[in-house]
C-alpha cells in the first residue's frame, strides 16, 4: 500500500524543547510539504521541498526547521523559539511542485505543549 | 496573489438535504481546483478536482464545476448522508492556497 505516515499520532512536549515530527512517503513523490492547522482555520504552510536537499520557507516558518536527506523522508523539527506550537500538523506530497498535482497528505500528527 | 474564499460554517443538514459550499478563487494563472475532505482526527483527503474551465469534477455523489467566467467551484450534493459530516476544503493547485474550511454536520 502506498501513502504517507506520519509518527507519532499524539505529541506532547515541555516548553523549551525542541520535538521532531516525522513524515515518510512511499508514493515517489518529488514534492513534500508540511502544513499546521489551528481549530477552525485552513492550512497554513510551513515548510516545503521540491526534491531531495533543498526546500523553501512557507508562510509561517520561524520556529521551525525541517531536512530532506532522502526522497522518501521530510522530518519537521519544532524549536523552541515556536511561541505557540500546539496545534495539528499535516504532512502531504505530491507527484511535483505544480499548480495541477493532487497532494496526498498523512494523518498528521497533534502537537500538545504542556 | 492567488487565494481562496470559502463559504463559512458551520452547516448543520438533515439526511437527504441538499448541500451546497460557496468557494471563489482569484488567480494569476490557469490552476487546478480541488476540493479535500477533513474527516475527525485525520488528515486531508481529494475529493474531487477539475483542471480546466468547464470542467466538472465528481465523486461520491459530489460535484464541483470550475467556472472561469464567475471564479467559482462550488460543491454539491443532493442528498447528503450522515457519513459526510466532515470539514471541506476548497484549495488552487498552488500550495499555499487553502480555504478556511467549511464544517458539516448531517443529522439522521
Amino acid at each position: 500500500d502506498g501513502g504517507i505516515t506520519q509518527s507519532p499520532k499524539y505529541l506532547f512536549r515541555k516548553e523549551g524543547q525542541n520535538v521532531t515530527l516525522s513524515c515518510e512517503q512511499n508514493l515517489n513523490h518529488d514534492a513534500m510539504y508540511w502544513y499546521r492547522q489551528d481549530p477552525g482555520q485552513g492550512l497554513r504552510l510551513i515548510y516545503y521541498s521540491q526534491i531531495v536537499n533543498d526546500f523553501q520557507k512557507g508562510d509561517i516558518a520561524e520556529g521551525y526547521s525541517v531536512s530532506r536527506e532522502k526522497k522518501e523522508s521530510f522530518p519537521l523539527t519544532v524549536t523552541s523559539a515556536q511561541k505557540n506550537p500546539t496545534a495539528f500538523y499535516l504532512c502531504a506530497s505530491s507527484i511535483e511542485d505544480s499548480y495541477t498535482d493532487t497532494q496526498y497528505f498523512g494523518p498528521g500528527t497533534r502537537l500538545t505543549v504542556l | 496573489g492567488d487565494s481562496v474564499t470559502q463559504m463559512e460554517g458551520p452547516v448543520t443538514l438533515s439526511e437527504e438535504a441538499f448541500l451546497t459550499i460557496n468557494c471563489t478563487y482569484t488567480a494569476t494563472g490557469y490552476p487546478s481546483l480541488f476540493w479535500y475532505v477533513q474527516y475527525p482526527g485525520e488528515g486531508l483527503q481529494l475529493l474531487l478536482k477539475a483542471t480546466k474551465a468547464d470542467d466538472k469534477g465528481s465523486n461520491k455523489g459530489f460535484e464541483a464545476t470550475y467556472r472561469k467566467e464567475t471564479t467559482s467551484f462550488h460543491l454539491e450534493k443532493g442528498s447528503v448522508q450522515v457519513s459526510d459530516s466532515a470539514v471541506y476544503f476548497c484549495a488552487l493547485g498552488d500550495k499555499l492556497s487553502f480555504g478556511a474550511g467549511t464544517t458539516v454536520t448531517v443529522r439522521a
